[in-house]
């Protein structure tokens, strides 16, 4: 199956920085990317809609200048979780699909970014 | 009310039974629904995906829709002790046909 390439699988940064993540596709191009945070025992939960060439749509209760996403070529998706604090603390997964068809939605090994 | 709901568990099977998981939906507009499963650290993977009313069958999986009450549900049969992991329910929304997954069902299966 197709391949998408998060990184780094882990971070751990103090307070107030920004950590940028990756989200890559490997072997297709991917119009839309997905990126999901999950808090521990908690389902994914959709913070964003990447598309390639234009803004990214955010979910409610997202903040876009918090949660800024690139989606800048159809393999590459990035993250960047600014001024981050301890509250950010979570596991952050990227998805990227082909043609539009869910069945061909491919995770990232998601992101475990700890901020103390 | 939340878009996708599922029962959080955890649902104990003994080794070779059935586990049956189910899953409600808000949104009447959504076509399609799908089942992953989720070790702990891991990402999802895809184990199967229902778009019609009824039952769609693969190998020991059976999903099951139906689209007038908005439920879906996933059988296991001969469950092993492999399965038991975290059992997510997603449905497809909106304009871009987004993933808005379920809280999901943590599966334990004992020998």
């Amino acid at each position: 199956g197709a391949v998408v390439s998060q990184h780094p699988s882990r971070v751990i940064c103090k307070s107030g920085t920004s950590v940028k993540i990756e989200c890559r596709s490997l072997d297709f191009q991917a119009t839309t990317m997905f990126w999901y945070r999950q808090f521990p025992k908690q389902s994914l939960m959709l913070m964003a809609t990447s598309n390639e060439g234009s803004k990214a749509t955010y979910e409610q209760g997202v903040e876009k200048d918090k949660f800024l996403i690139n989606h800048a070529s159809l393999t590459l998706s990035t993250l960047t979780v600014t001024s981050a604090h301890p509250e950010d603390s979570s596991f952050y997964i990227c998805s990227a699909r082909l043609q539009g068809i869910n069945e061909k939605l491919f995770f990232g090994s998601g992101t475990q970014l700890s901020v103390l | 009310q939340k878009e996708v709901e599922q029962n959080s568990g955890p649902l104990s099977v003994p080794e070779g039974a059935i586990a049956s998981l189910n899953c409600t939906y808000s949104d009447r507009g959504s076509q399609s629904f799908f089942w992953y499963r989720q070790y702990s650290g891991k990402s999802p993977e895809l184990i199967m995906s229902i778009y019609s009313n009824g039952d769609k069958e693969d190998g020991r999986f059976t999903a099951q829709l139906n689209k007038a009450s908005q439920y879906v549900s996933l059988l296991i049969r001969d469950s092993q002790p492999s399965d038991s992991a975290t059992y997510l329910c997603a449905a497809g929304l909106g304009g871009y046909n987004k993933l808005i997954f379920g809280a999901g069902t943590r599966l334990a299966v004992h020998p």
